[in-house]
Parts: structure tokens; C-alpha cells; sequence
């Protein structure tokens, strides 16, 4: 089973700093990752697909890279409705899927 | 506009059964694969099932392997995910989730484009 680990499980930051979050997965899975924004109580949210692409209408100052075993989530400039906990997703074993185990973003 | 609407939750006891149900609209069910994934309080993100678009490839998570069963019914468009034997860890919000497609140019990759509103099962004597 391909294992995927995140970094740092939480973070506190400021406004309009910029946040990089880490997803390391287990064995090589190409650019088969995917990262979710989640809020208290609400369904995740898809920010990023395959690795880098930006699901439609979400804001351009996220941005994801990687490739292989190591990928990062940015954010660019962080704004009040940022603040949420962040997984990835690995699909390269799908259709089996393996999330991280969060990243939580506070202040 | 897609829609995933998950109902069935509720609070049963350890040994218990319980089905739970998503209604979807504002797309062609029957074109995508469908999967249910499990949030324990206070816990994160567990994937538990998944299935094809005909159904004829069904996978299961090994935490409820032998005790779940996934279906859908195409005409109708649902998706169920049926619970058997249900244990105290089995307590979460469950969310049913449509996979999104996109093709790079070298393979398909694949994410989880929509999601359900999360229905609560409770196991609990």
C-alpha cells in the first residue's frame, strides 16, 4: 500500500504570509496527487489535480509542484478563508486512494 | 449544477446494520466512477470504497473488507454503501465523492471532484 505523509500536521501563520505544505508518498506516483482544502464541518474542497493543476474557480495565489515522492501545496498570500486543514490524495493506485493525514492552518 | 446528497446515518448499536444512500443530479451518473470516504470525529480523511461506473470493478479499504458493500443503481442515480457488522470505529461522517477525469497526455489522472455533505453514522451501545 503506498503510504502518504504530510508536513507539518499544523502551522499557525499570518495574513499574506506565504505557506508551503509538504505531502511525501511512500513509493514513486508520478504527478498522481491531489490536495484538498477542508473547513470545520464542511465537505473537502478539490484545490489541486494532478499535482499542479488548479481545479476551476479556485484562487491562483494556490499553487501545487512535484513529482515522483515529493510534492508541495502553496499558498501564495494568505487570506482570512484560508484557514482550514489541508490533505493530499494520492490516485496513482486508484482506483484505491491513500490521503495524508492533514495539515491543520491556523493563525 | 452536480449534487451529491448522502442520507442513511444515524445511531445504531456494534453488530448493527445500516444502509446509507447518495442522490446525485447535474450530471450523467452513469459515466462516473463513485466512491465513499469516512472522517472519525476529530480524525482525518479514510477512503473505504470505491466503484466503477458499470460497477463491474468494485475495491474495498481492508478496514471494512468482508463487512461493507458498495452498489449503485444507474437508472435512479444512487449510490449505496451497505454496512454490516458495524463496530465502534466505524463512528464517522461518511461522504460520498465523484471522480473527475483528466488526461495529460499521457494517462488519465484522477481526483475527487464533488462531494456529499457527509451523513453521520454513530455505533455506539
Amino acid at each position: 500500500d503506498i503510504q502518504m505523509t504530510q508536513s507539518p500536521s499544523s502551522l499557525s501563520a499570518s495574513l499574506r504570509d506565504r505557506v508551503t505544505i509538504t505531502c511525501r508518498a511512500s513509493q514513486t506516483i508520478s504527478n498522481y496527487l491531489n490536495w484538498y482544502q477542508q473547513k470545520s464541518g464542511k465537505a473537502p474542497k478539490l484545490l489541486i489535480y494532478a499535482a499542479s493543476k488548479l481545479q476551476s474557480g479556485v484562487p491562483s495565489r494556490f499553487s501545487g509542484s512535484g513529482s515522483g515522492t515529493d510534492f508541495t501545496l502553496t499558498i501564495s498570500s494568505l487570506q482570512p478563508d484560508d484557514f482550514a486543514t489541508y490533505y493530499c490524495q494520492q490516485s496513482y493506485s486508484a482506483p484505491m486512494y491513500t490521503f495524508g493525514q492533514g495539515t491543520k492552518l491556523g493563525i | 449544477e452536480v449534487q451529491l446528497v448522502g442520507s442513511g446515518g444515524g445511531l445504531v448499536q456494534p453488530g448493527e446494520s445500516l444502509r446509507l444512500s447518495c442522490e446525485t443530479s447535474g450530471f450523467t451518473f452513469s459515466n462516473f466512477e463513485m466512491n465513499w470516504v469516512r472522517q472519525a470525529p476529530g480524525k482525518g480523511l479514510e477512503w473505504v470504497s470505491s466503484i466503477s461506473s458499470s460497477a463491474s470493478t468494485i475495491h474495498y479499504a481492508d478496514s471494512v473488507k468482508g463487512r461493507f458493500t458498495i452498489s449503485r443503481d444507474n437508472a435512479k442515480n444512487l449510490l449505496y454503501l451497505q454496512m454490516n457488522s458495524l463496530r465502534a470505529e466505524d463512528t464517522a461522517v461518511y461522504y460520498c465523492a465523484r471522480v473527475g477525469y483528466y488526461y495529460d497526455g499521457y494517462g488519465y489522472r484522477y481526483s475527487f471532484d464533488n462531494w456529499g455533505q457527509g451523513t453521520l453514522v454513530t455505533v455506539s451501545s
